[in-house]
């Protein structure tokens, strides 16, 4: 069971807009720690999507967003594309200064 | 071009010793922290340990006492020693390059792991 709770799967369909939420505690994301994202093409490694809340690596398009409030972030992807059916996973620090992974959620572009 | 690749995996019995490597290129290994990171067939992203620039090293709950990350900066490498492995630890290790930095005053800022490599792949048989 992970740290962060994502929802197992979201689907859209193309050109609609999903929202990915990962939800924390005050350990966690609550405790003032930021929120990066991933992408997991099948078969591929993750690659950072989102970093610290809301920002965009170089090369990232911007219907990817990223958000954060109180003890959750969500992860908005806007005009969904097939490109973008993947496993999308947040990450935070814990207290501890261990690093925590959500589940992670697959999205499935209808 | 900054990279990472690992290697190391296989297959090994429970309870034997591994140690996967994860040479890095394009950057130094001792300049950003490094973290280790497993997948789990069809499971998720497991963050396994992390040691920091200044050689700092933190571990999971679920591997201390059992692995131990370290780098040597001669050779630019990454090394996870794992022992006494269960075959709960099947899994696709990755390699990750942490972006972060320490100011001038010492505040550390981190910003995700925005280099990973292709992984490498530990099947512990019972």
């Amino acid at each position: 069971q992970s740290v962060l709770t994502q929802p197992p799967s979201v689907s859209g369909a193309p050109g609609q807009r999903v929202t990915i939420f990962c939800s924390g505690n005050s350990f966690n994301i609550g405790a003032g720690y930021d929120v990066h994202w991933y992408q997991q093409l099948p078969g591929a490694a993750p690659k950072l999507l989102i970093y610290t809340n809301n920002n965009r690596p170089s090369g990232v398009p911007d219907r990817f967003s990223g958000s954060k409030s109180g003890t959750s972030a969500s992860l908005a992807i806007t005009g969904l594309q097939a490109e973008d059916e993947a496993d999308y996973y947040c990450q935070s620090y814990a207290s501890s200064l261990s690093k925590v992974f959500g589940g992670g959620t697959k999205l499935t572009v209808l | 071009e900054v990279q990472v690749v690992e290697s190391g995996g296989g297959l090994i019995q429970s309870g034997g010793s591994l140690r996967l490597s994860c040479a890095a290129s394009g950057f130094t290994v001792n300049s950003n922290s490094m973290s280790w990171v497993r997948q789990a067939p069809g499971k998720g992203l497991e963050w396994v340990s992390v040691i920091y620039s200044d050689a700092r090293t933190y571990y999971a709950d679920s591997v201390k006492g059992r692995f131990t990350i370290s780098r040597d900066n001669s050779k630019n490498t990454l090394y996870l020693q794992m022992s006494s492995l269960r075959v709960e630890d099947t899994a696709v290790y990755y390699c990750t390059r942490d972006q972060d930095y320490y100011d001038t005053s010492g505040s550390y800022y981190y910003y995700g792991m925005d280099v990973w490599g292709q992984g490498t792949t530990v099947t512990v048989s019972s």
